[in-house]
């Protein structure tokens, strides 16, 4: 039972483009969203992070859009750059759960 | 210091042998998590200490053990793994009740079972 997916395995973009990566959640109780970014052989690194009381966070190039009745998140960075290039994971949570439920994860790769 | 020490970074054993995967944050976290992530997979939890309580064990295995000494260390210990328990193994570290605020992950351990 995959609670969290990301059906796009890899996605290439050009550099200083819009890169959009997606997301879908199935379970209800999820209240708190993140997007992780992950080079090989190192641990997952945060990005941005929204609530449910949002349907929008930014920070710098980095926004995450909610559309919590389509149990739907997105990612957009822009303008994208080379060093964007890595795999990234969404995951879920809720307050009391104790873990992040993470999706399958995409790989990005910015293309010069 | 906001980072989540794993050592060692590599790691091959065989079948027979104990070892030990080790975790530091000095960031006053009250919460501190064991996941496992197979090449091409998402990581996966395995264990959850809050408040150095076990609070959540995934189903995992008894050959690994998990221990938490201190609220700044996290040990992981390995005896009689499979091959197939090879696999980046990841800590990370929360501020516990206001989970999941600052959840950091380390760099991982490389595990290679012989």
């Amino acid at each position: 039972d995959q609670q969290v997916k990301q059906n796009s395995p890899s996605l290439s973009v050009q550099e200083g483009r819009i890169s959009i990566l997606n997301c879908d959640y199935t379970n209800s109780m999820f209240d708190y969203f993140l997007w992780y970014k992950k080079y090989p052989a190192e641990g997952p690194t945060f990005l941005i992070s929204i609530s449910s009381i949002k349907d929008k966070n930014e920070d710098g190039r980095f926004t995450v859009f909610l559309n919590k009745s389509a149990k739907h998140l997105s990612l957009h960075i822009v303008p994208s750059q080379p060093g964007d290039s890595a795999v990234y994971f969404c995951a879920a949570t809720f307050q009391g759960a104790q873990k992040l439920v993470f999706g399958q994860g995409t790989r990005l790769t910015i293309n010069p | 210091d906001t980072e989540v020490t794993q050592t060692p970074k590599h790691l091959v054993m065989g079948m027979t042998n104990k070892k030990s995967l080790k975790c530091e944050q000095h960031m006053g976290h009250r919460a501190m998590y064991w996941y496992k992530q197979k090449a091409k997979k998402p990581p996966e939890l395995m264990f959850v200490y809050s408040y150095e309580k076990l609070s959540i064990n995934e189903s995992v295995p008894s050959r690994f053990s998990p221990e938490c000494p201190n609220s700044s260390l996290l040990n992981l210990h390995l005896h009689a793994l499979q091959p197939e328990d090879s696999a980046l193994y990841l800590c990370a570290s929360s501020q516990g009740d206001r989970l999941p605020f600052g959840y950091t992950f380390g760099s991982g351990t490389r595990l290679t079972v012989v």
